[in-house]
């Protein structure tokens, strides 16, 4: 079944305590983006990715990291995650360049820094 | 990206068909009109896409007005499992690849 993969699904964390978010797709897309949702804000990109080794800032990337070694895999990580980054994440991938392509979407993290 | 104008909430009796309008006065010839929906806090789900033409799929059809500003989502028979946020976007093909989703529709499917 195809499909994007994240995991956590759920974690509850202290401030500084570096964490890592998993994003695994097996659709052998070539671009992959990190949102997060927040209410009133809606969904906003935070790292995107067109290719293997490539990755680039979306409009929220402050005190995010991404890497993509593997066309499969987009972690996201927080080096010192902070009570603001609070939020419900979600990974998504399309097919070459997400030109006129969908989007397709994990499950969610939903990650609370206390 | 063109901003897009959906009601916040409609109701649809299940088996019914529920037409979801959105406006897209300011669209650009180059631009796409996607709608995704999402179903509580979960991840949003592709439904359909089109630039000028209408589109049908197995989930849903899209309706595109002849001047394109605007565009129709059609759910031809609503179920329950239908009632979700549905988020009208227009978008240029080559971009970063970023959704904006604005507030989207509440739709609630009824017995």
């Amino acid at each position: 079944e195809a499909q994007v993969t994240q995991n956590p699904r759920y974690l509850i964390t202290v401030t500084g305590k570096k964490l890592t978010v998993t994003c695994s797709q097996n659709m052998n897309h070539e671009y992959m983006s990190w949102y997060r949702q927040d209410p009133g804000l809606g969904l906003r990109q935070i790292y995107y990715s067109m290719n293997v080794e490539v990755t680039d800032k979306g409009d929220v990337p402050e005190g995010y990291k991404v890497s993509r070694k593997e066309k499969r895999n987009f972690p996201l990580i927080l080096e010192s995650p902070s009570p603001n980054q609070t939020s419900l994440y979600f990974c998504a991938s399309s097919a070459r360049g997400a030109y006129n392509q969908p989007q397709h979407f994990g499950d969610g993290t939903r990650l609370s820094i206390l | 990206d063109a901003k897009t104008t959906q009601p916040p909430s409609m109701d649809c009796a299940e088996g019914r068909a529920a037409n979801l309008p959105c406006n897209h006065s300011t669209i650009s010839g180059n631009e796409y009109v996607y709608w995704y929906r999402q179903i509580h806090s979960q991840g949003p789900q592709y439904i359909i896409h089109g630039l000028k033409n209408n589109e049908t799929n197995e989930m849903a059809s899209l309706i595109i007005t002849e001047d394109r500003k605007s565009s129709t989502l059609i759910l031809p028979h609503a179920t329950l499992r239908d009632t979700a946020v549905y988020y009208c976007i227009v978008r240029v093909a080559s971009n970063t690849g970023k959704l904006i989703f604005g507030q989207g529709t509440t739709l609630q499917v009824k017995p």
